[in-house]
């Protein structure tokens, strides 16, 4: 069965901290996927990172992709308030059409 | 371009109804999938449809269902409704369903079931 999971699932930071949160999965996949949730809303695409050692920064955030591995980091720089929702990673190893999501990491940022 | 968007927003049910949510895909997407998300399970593959053909299904039992219209539009259902189909149910649209692009997510439909 596969896995994904995240660490931390809880993360309380204060503004302009860095942290890593860190998604890990459990066979192999080219294809991993972020995405931001803010409470009582859908999900919102962060990045798409199709390929071992892939980077995309935009803003605050910055994730990357080690597929031999099977690790994906979100790096947040600089924390501010605004980032303060639960993060996910998805996978999509298979067909192209079934995601797997992580746990989730709920972020906090303090003032 | 308009998004995703399900309809309706919010169901309360009792246990042993039916229920049929619908799902609007990005003008042009043909690829829908939806997911069921819930505090202790997370969010879970319900089954993806392309060109009205269920091409994937997740571990769900037969009581969910679903069907895509040759406009993409999409509709799941669930029979004999039980107390942990309570759930945010999500609708995601992919223009091609290949693995390039992301899926776009629908605000979701909360449903409740007494």
């Amino acid at each position: 069965e596969l896995k994904v999971e995240q660490n931390p699932l809880f993360l309380s930071m204060q503004e302009g901290k860095n942290y890593t949160i860190y998604c890990n999965y459990s066979t192999t996949s080219d294809r991993l996927y972020w995405y931001r949730q803010d409470p009582g809303k859908s999900l919102e695409s962060l990045f798409v990172l199709l390929s071992n050692g892939a980077v995309k920064q935009e803003g605050r955030l910055m994730a990357s992709l080690d597929t031999k591995a099977r690790l994906s980091t979100l790096h947040i720089t600089a924390a501010v308030h605004d980032l303060s929702a639960t993060y996910f990673c998805a996978v999509d190893p298979y067909t192209g059409n079934q995601f797997y999501f992580g746990t989730g990491t709920s972020l906090t940022v303090i003032p | 371009k308009a998004g995703v968007t399900q309809t309706p927003r919010y169901l309360i049910k009792t246990r042993g109804q039916q229920v049929t949510l619908s799902c609007s895909p990005i003008s042009g997407h043909r690829s829908v999938s939806w997911y069921q998300q819930t505090p202790g399970q997370g969010l879970q593959f319900l089954f993806e449809y392309f060109s009205e053909t269920q091409r994937n299904k997740g571990n769900f039992p037969g009581r969910f269902s679903g069907r895509q219209f040759s406009n993409s539009r999409s509709e799941m259902n669930v029979s004999t409704l039980e107390l942990g189909d309570s759930a945010l149910y999500l609708c995601a649209s992919r223009s091609t369903g290949g693995w390039v692009e992301t899926q776009y997510f629908g605000p979701g439909t909360r449903l409740l079931v007494l």
